[in-house]
């Protein structure tokens, strides 16, 4: 099966850009979306297709995905950016097709 | 505005059954995909399973096959998880996603996720 991976954690002071990769083989070839999940709620899309923001997220937040590598990329980072984030794929590369998962990076804001 | 309410925190026995339903508002339910996801505590991300209601038919992550039931009730835009013969590993929260259909090359799967609901509290112990 299809595997993602992800560094546990990631820290960073405020104001300067955080980089979470998700890594994957041929990943580049997939559509890549990211969540955003604070302690105790629910995930929050934050980027989608690979660098699309839904609605109302801001713009601080970007994404790529290229080779092997996608990055979710957070700008002028804000304590209230402190939170899980997790990447998705569709994967359908074996016989059986299921939506993947990495298994979540910890930002941390100093 | 899209809303997907869970139905209410359960407590279960080893070996018996759980049902959790997602109940959506504010959308078309059924050109929609609605997946099921769990999350162990101190853990990641686990996806269990889809269902695209108006296509009918589920499809279940390897790890869940014949475990996992998830069907659709579009008169009540209602979808629901059943999972059986529960075990300790399986206390977790479960959450409801609706999910963009997209389709391509004969298949249709959800993409990204963009609504969740607010997540279920299954405990499972004796």
């Amino acid at each position: 099966s299809y595997v993602l991976t992800q560094p546990p954690s990631v820290s960073v002071a405020p104001g300067q850009t955080a980089r979470i990769t998700c890594g994957g083989n041929n990943i580049g070839s997939k559509s890549v979306h990211w969540y955003q999940q604070k302690p105790g709620q629910a995930p929050v899309l934050v980027v989608y297709d690979d660098s699309d923001r839904p609605s109302g997220i801001p713009e601080r937040f970007s994404g790529s995905n290229s080779g092997n590598t996608a990055t979710l990329t957070i700008s002028r980072v804000e304590a209230g950016d402190e939170a899980d984030y997790y990447c998705q794929v569709w994967d359908s590369s074996s016989d059986h097709r299921d939506v993947v998962f990495g298994g979540g990076t910890k930002l941390t804001v100093l | 505005q899209v809303q997907l309410v869970q139905s209410g925190a359960e407590v279960k026995k080893p070996g018996s059954s759980v049902k959790v339903s997602c109940k959506a508002s504010g959308g078309t339910f059924s050109s929609y995909a609605i997946s099921w996801v769990r999350q162990a505590p101190g853990q990641g991300l686990e996806w269990m399973g889809g269902i695209i209601p108006i296509f009918g038919t589920a499809n279940y992550a390897q790890k869940f096959q014949g475990r996992v039931t998830i069907t659709a009730d579009e008169s009540t835009s209602t979808a629901y998880m059943e999972l059986s013969s529960l075990r300790s590993e399986d206390t977790a929260v479960y959450y409801c996603a609706r999910g963009e259909v997209v389709c391509t090359g004969g298949v249709c799967y959800a993409n990204d996720f963009d609504y969740w609901g607010q997540g279920t509290l299954v405990t499972v112990s004796s």
